[in-house]
């Protein structure tokens, strides 16, 4: 069976520090990865989308970058974080149909 | 431009009522509908899904009815629980098929 797996859980950054979240799916090869940002009380918003090895595409202009080096493997990024970066960061996965959530982190910008 | 949308950002019901839970969405060539639950601090968890060329589909005590003349969605949960608390979005395909788009969120709470 599929599984996908987030970390850390949580973390706290202090502003204009770096980011570095990972997230790995196991049981299935080439899967649309995905990475979101829900605000608290509200809905998720696409950050990226990946399709393939390398292949990112960005839904909205922010500071973050995304990163695909192995087919299972989508790295969300960094260079200096802002205040406004605080939230909770899901990782999914998608076959085609339907997508699969990871547990989340919940990231703190201080 | 693509909108999900949910009518209500809350729903209170009684243990064993009906729950249902409404999504109106404006991309009339959307043909992929999904609704996630979403516990606290959880990731949303997928509970059922429907593509336009049906108008019903039904799971284990839930119902998704997608009506595509008025671009509307609901999720019907039967005989509702305390473990069905949560919130609930809906979501469509967005036209290229790579990505959802998630409307907003309903809070259902449910008292026993």
């Amino acid at each position: 069976s599929q599984t996908i797996h987030q970390w850390p859980a949580t973390l706290v950054q202090p502003v204009g520090s770096p980011l570095s979240l990972e997230c790995t799916v196991e049981g299935t090869s080439n899967p649309n990865l995905y990475w979101y940002r829900q605000a608290a009380g509200r809905g998720l918003q696409l950050l990226f989308y990946s399709v393939g090895i390398g292949q990112i595409s960005s839904e909205v202009p922010q500071n973050l970058s995304a990163s695909r080096p192995q087919d299972r493997q989508f790295i969300l990024s960094s260079k200096k974080l802002l205040l406004s970066d605080s939230g909770f960061y899901l990782c999914a996965w998608s076959g085609g149909g339907e997508q699969f959530f990871g547990p989340g982190t919940r990231l703190t910008v201080l | 431009g693509e909108n999900v949308g949910l009518h209500l950002p809350t729903l209170s019901v009684q243990e064993g009522d009906n729950s249902i839970i409404n999504c109106a969405y404006s991309n009339s060539a959307s043909d992929y509908f999904i609704w996630y639950k979403q516990e606290s601090g959880k990731g949303p968890q997928f509970i059922i899904d429907i593509r336009s060329n049906m108008d019903k589909r039904q799971g284990q005590r839930v119902t998704v009815l997608l009506n595509k003349t008025v671009k509307h969605l609901s999720l019907q949960i039967a005989a509702t629980q305390p473990g069905d608390s949560a919130v609930y979005f809906c979501a469509e395909a967005n036209q290229a098929g790579t990505a959802l788009i998630f409307g907003k969120g309903t809070t259902l709470s449910v008292s026993s």
